[in-house]
């Protein structure tokens, strides 16, 4: 267990939608990243948060957004949802940004776009 | 930019037989490399990690990487496969950049026979 929460497990939705994702970070991790890992992409980073600000962005499309919240716990939103993103969702966190920091990884959000 | 790249994406030992994953990488500064291991249904979990202290690095479950600047490489070895060892396989390289997100290599799948 890594320490790392996110919610929910499993996810199915249509074309068109909007869900949330939610990920509580290891305790005392101020660092929080979100990666997509699909079959065609392969496993890639979105975006990142430091202490309630966006640090960094990644291949993150116009219609995802992110925040993290002043609890640190951060929150991925996928609107207009389309078959591609179907995807598994990653949260991790760290505690800072160096680039030497191990990241956590949570067990990950199965999101299925019929 | 970075990027790493993962030769074979399957590879198949025997159980007790030496276990090699090929990691290059390609990046501009002195990279962070990481492995890490993801099994069925879970998140990913740091293996180990290159951080410039030493060239061999230990890490856990029996697992040891090299980093040789040379030839830009971060392979991934166990001397003696077990049945346990099968998973999937991520090589991973963080720089100086904004944050220290991964990128990922495509990943190994690693299946062990009896």
């Amino acid at each position: 267990d890594s320490g790392v929460t996110q919610t929910p497990k499993h996810l199915i939705t249509a074309t068109g939608q909007r869900v949330t994702l939610r990920c509580s970070p290891r305790s005392g991790d101020l660092s929080v990243y979100w990666y997509q890992q699909s079959l065609d992409q392969g496993l890639q980073f979105l975006i990142q948060y430091y202490n309630g600000e966006e640090r960094a962005k990644g291949n993150i499309l116009e219609r995802f957004s992110a925040q993290q919240f002043p609890d640190l716990h951060s929150e991925l939103n996928l609107s207009s949802l389309e078959l591609g993103d179907s995807a598994l969702y990653f949260c991790a966190s760290s505690v800072e940004v160096g680039g030497a920091n191990e990241q956590f990884f949570g067990p990950g959000t199965r999101l299925t776009v019929l | 930019a970075q990027s790493v790249t993962q030769l074979g994406s399957h590879v198949s030992v025997s159980e007790g037989a030496l276990v090699l994953l090929r990691c290059n990488y390609s990046s501009s500064v002195p990279p962070y490399l990481f492995w890490y291991v993801q099994y069925p249904n879970q998140g990913l979990q740091l293996l180990l990690k290159y951080t410039s202290a030493a060239t061999l690095v230990k890490g856990i479950n029996g697992f040891e990487a090299e980093f040789k600047k040379s030839e830009t490489s971060f392979h991934l070895t166990k001397p003696s496969a077990h049945m346990s060892d099968a998973a999937e396989y991520f090589c991973a390289v963080s720089g100086h950049n904004a944050g220290n997100m991964l990128t990922f290599g495509g990943g190994t799948r690693l299946m062990v026979k009896p």
